[in-house]
């Protein structure tokens, strides 16, 4: 089947410092990977993705890579801020049918910034 | 745009009594999506339609659970004779098509506290 294995934490970084949260998966087909943020008390947001080996996907100083031949999808930020706080998950989803229709989402890393 | 949206907010219900939870999707959303977020089972996903059809229910935690659309709009998920380990976050998310590219994007959740 299909699964997304990434570090649960907390994490615990000064502000400023290098961020990265490991993301590793199996899938039956050819995933589409993508990385979702829940800041506390807030809903579930999309925060970057990639569709194909060797997509960057990026957004607010977010980047993550899809590497097919490591199966990981690492979530990299060069300087995080207080505000980067938050619960991150990884997940991929494949083609239809089967019951693959929906996310298969990892435990979820909780990140925390202290100034 | 209006994002997705579900209501009630919170429910608070007593053990074996029925519960419904709405969801409105983002407007031309063919595609809606129902997950299940617990502290011990992390983000599962249960359950999608595309139009009015769900093709899979094999996610679903047991036939206690249920879940229509109509109109190719507004779903519902009724769970039925509730237990105490129904108790979680119930999230709804909606996506332009259902293909593996498409980003899924997600209301802010029904707590769901069986007594």
């Amino acid at each position: 089947g299909n699964s997304v294995t990434q570090m649960e934490g907390p994490v615990t970084l000064s502000e400023e410092a290098f961020l990265t949260i490991n993301c590793t998966y199996t899938a039956t087909g050819y995933p589409s990977l993508f990385w979702y943020v829940q800041y506390p008390g807030e809903g579930l947001q999309l925060l970057l993705k990639a569709t194909k080996a060797d997509d960057k996907g990026s957004n607010k100083g977010f980047e993550a890579t899809y590497r097919k031949e490591t199966t990981s999808f690492h979530l990299e930020k060069g300087s995080v801020q207080v505000s980067d706080s938050a619960v991150y998950f990884c997940a991929l989803k494949i083609g239809s049918g089967g019951g693959a229709d929906g996310l298969t989402f990892g435990k979820g890393t909780h990140l925390i910034i202290q100034p | 745009g209006a994002g997705v949206s579900q209501s009630p907010s919170n429910k608070v219900t007593e053990k074996g009594k029925d519960v419904e939870l709405r969801c409105d999707p983002i407007s031309g959303h063919t595609a809606l999506y129902w997950y299940r977020q617990s502290l011990g089972q992390g983000l599962e996903f249960l359950i999608y339609f595309q139009g009015n059809s769900a093709p899979d229910k094999s996610g679903l935690p047991s036939d206690r659970f249920s879940a229509e659309r109509t109109g190719g709009s507004v779903s519902t998920l009724t769970i039925q004779r509730t237990q105490q380990e129904d108790s979680a976050v119930y999230l709804c998310a909606s996506s332009k098509t259902r293909d593996r590219v498409s980003e899924q994007y997600f209301g802010p959740g029904t707590r769901l506290t069986v007594t």
